[in-house]
């Protein structure tokens, strides 16, 4: 069975300072791995996504994620948050034969001045 | 070139009431995918929908049923309202492949906030 576990709950990070999110997952075959972000109240922005190929995947917003196979993670990071990156930040799995995405509990972060 | 759209944005209901919420998919689109997201947790697979079939199911009762129509939006229904049931419902939509994804970006609505009461 797929998952994702995302073992950070709440990230409380200084403005200026970098930010790194775990994610890890357990899927079967080939994994498609997502970062969405949710503000309050919103629907699910995509950050990026990893298909194939290069294992450092650039996103919107100065978003990057390295996919790590022999540890089954997806980090996210940014080198220098912003008082906008406070949000929920989601990581998610699919594969090439699968219709659905399974979604992590989510890692809340919080932005202070 | 209009995302995913929802409705209703919020609404309430009773226990026992039954509920419709609408999609509609980015253009282009002709897959539409249904997720609950409870307070406090990631989103819930509960179904797809491709040329009007249902054709994958997450692990949700009876009540909660679906339907696309021709020109590709899609109701949820849920029936016997439980107060469980109260969450963000989000539609996703994309471009299906022969099979799954196939390299398809997903897009989500900003989704239908429901409250049992």
């Amino acid at each position: 069975a797929q998952s994702v576990t995302q073992p950070d709950i709440h990230i409380t990070v200084s403005e200026g300072a970098s930010l790194e999110l775990r994610c890890n997952y357990s899927y079967g075959a080939t994994p498609y791995l997502f970062w969405y972000v949710q503000s309050p109240g919103q629907g699910l922005q995509l950050l990026l996504k990893y298909f194939s190929g290069d294992t450092l995947v650039q996103g919107i917003k100065g978003f990057e994620a390295e996919f790590k196979r022999s540890q089954s993670s997806f980090n996210l990071r940014k080198p220098s948050v912003h008082w906008s990156d406070a949000a929920e930040y989601f990581c998610a799995v699919g594969g090439p034969s699968d219709y659905k995405l399974s979604f992590g509990a989510g890692t809340t972060v919080t932005v202070r001045a | 070139d209009a995302g995913v759209t929802q409705s209703p944005t919020h609404l309430i209901k009773t226990r026992g009431q039954q509920v419709t919420l609408r999609c509609s998919p980015k253009s282009g689109h002709d897959t539409v995918s249904w997720y609950q997201q409870a307070l406090g947790q990631g989103p819930q697979f509960i179904f797809q929908y491709y040329e009007e079939e249902e054709r994958q199911r997450g692990n949700f009762p009876d009540r909660f049923s679906g339907h696309q129509f021709p020109n590709y939006s899609s109701e949820l229904n849920v029936n016997a309202l439980l107060l469980g049931d109260s969450a963000l419902y989000l539609c996703a939509s994309s471009l299906s492949g022969q099979a799954g994804f196939a390299g398809n970006t997903i897009y989500f609505g900003e989704g239908s906030w429901l409250t049992v009461v």
